[in-house]
Order: C-alpha cells, then structure tokens, then sequence
C-alpha cells in the first residue's frame, strides 16, 4: 500500500537556524512528489514538485531534494514567518490517477 | 483573485442536518478534487472530476455525501443527515490535466453539533 511518512512531527527552531524536514514514501510507482505549507486555519498551498531521484528545487530559504525512497526540505536561516504545517504529497501511477497521498505534516515553529 | 474559490469558509450544522459546499476551481483547470482534512493529519482524498465526469470516488465518501460539477466549471459537495464524524475541512483542489501540479483552495470548515 502506498504510504507517506514524514519526520520529525514537530520542530522548534531559533531564527536563522538551518534544518531539514524529512518525507519517507513507499509508492508503487512513483509520478510526482509534492512538497506544500499549510498556515493554521488555511488550505495548503503549494511549494515545489519533484519527478525524479536527484532532482532539487529551490524557493528563497526552502530547497527540496529527492531520492528514490525519500524527499528533504532543507530550511536555512528560518525566519519567524516561516513558521506553519509542511505537507509532502506523493502522486503515483498505479491506481487512481491524481490522487495525492499525504503524510500527517511536520509542524514548524521558529522562534525570533 | 484568480486561485480556488470555495464558500462557505466556516460552517456549523445540527446534526442529521444537510450542508452544501460549492468550489470555483482555478479558470481553465479541468480536473477537479474534493479532500477532507481533521485536524493533525494531512488531507485525505474524496474524489475527483474531470470536466463534468466523476471519475473516482473514494471508499471514505459514503453514500450520505455527493459531488457534482455540472458544466464542468463549479462544483458542489453535499454531505446529508450530517453525524458529528463529519465535522472537519472540506478542501477543494483543481489541476490544469493529469500529472499537472494540484492548487488548493482555503477550505470550507464543517462543524457538526
């Protein structure tokens, strides 16, 4: 069964201190993974896709990074407003078409 | 603003009450989704169009909720005699055709008294 992992579930960091937020999959076949941040109360809102094993994007202080089995958000030097609920999403080739699957989010707060 | 519409943004019901939430998706997009998100986990799949044609529903959707997108432009999710398990956000999302990046909306919240 497909399945999205992700880690830690919750993190606190000080301003400016560099982290990464970890999404472990197991997917049949893999079409898409899908990095978005969810602001409390809000709908998530979209960050970054990734289709293949060494592929990277990058976003102001966000980089993602992908392997065959898992995807990291590096952050480096946070800031406050970064704070929020990262979501990773994996979107596969077998079964339904377009379905994401998601993980339960890490929870980030960065503290001033 | 030109991203996913959806109405009503908060909504709060008697249960076994009926409830219907409507979504503009992003002009252009074909495919239409509906998720349900509670509170700590990530958003869980309900179905999905494309234009007008539903074509997967998942097992969550019982036979109390249904989903339409006539003209394949706007849709609407109706969730009937309403139960307390209910209570949670309806998230919208569209997507240019398959493959494409999904954009989702602000989420209509559902709670069921």
């Amino acid at each position: 069964e497909d399945q999205v992992t992700q880690s830690p579930e919750a993190l606190r960091l000080q301003e400016g201190e560099s982290s990464s937020l970890n999404c472990s999959y197991t997917v049949s076949g893999l079409r898409g993974l899908f990095w978005y941040r969810q602001d409390p109360g809000k709908g998530p809102e979209f960050l970054f896709t990734l289709y293949s094993a060494g592929e990277e994007k990058e976003k102001e202080r966000l980089k993602a990074t992908l392997t065959k089995k898992e995807s990291f958000l590096h952050i480096t030097a946070p800031k406050p407003e970064d704070s929020a609920t990262y979501l990773c999403a994996v979107l596969n080739y077998g079964g339904a078409t377009n379905k994401l699957i998601f993980g339960t989010g890490t929870l980030l707060a960065v503290q001033p | 603003d030109t991203g996913v519409s959806q109405d009503p943004r908060h909504k709060i019901t008697k249960r076994g009450q009926n409830v219907t939430f409507r979504c503009d998706p992003i002009s252009e997009h074909n495919r239409l989704y509906w998720y349900r998100q509670t509170l700590g986990q990530g958003p869980e799949f309900l179905t999905y169009f494309q234009n007008e044609a539903q074509l997967e529903k998942s097992r969550l959707l019982s036979d109390r909720f249904s989903a339409e997108r006539p003209k394949g432009s706007f849709s609407t999710l109706e969730i009937q005699r309403t139960e307390q398990g209910d209570s949670a956000m309806y998230l919208c999302a569209s997507s240019l055709n398959s493959g494409n990046t999904i954009y989702f909306g602000e989420g209509s919240w559902l709670t069921v008294v």
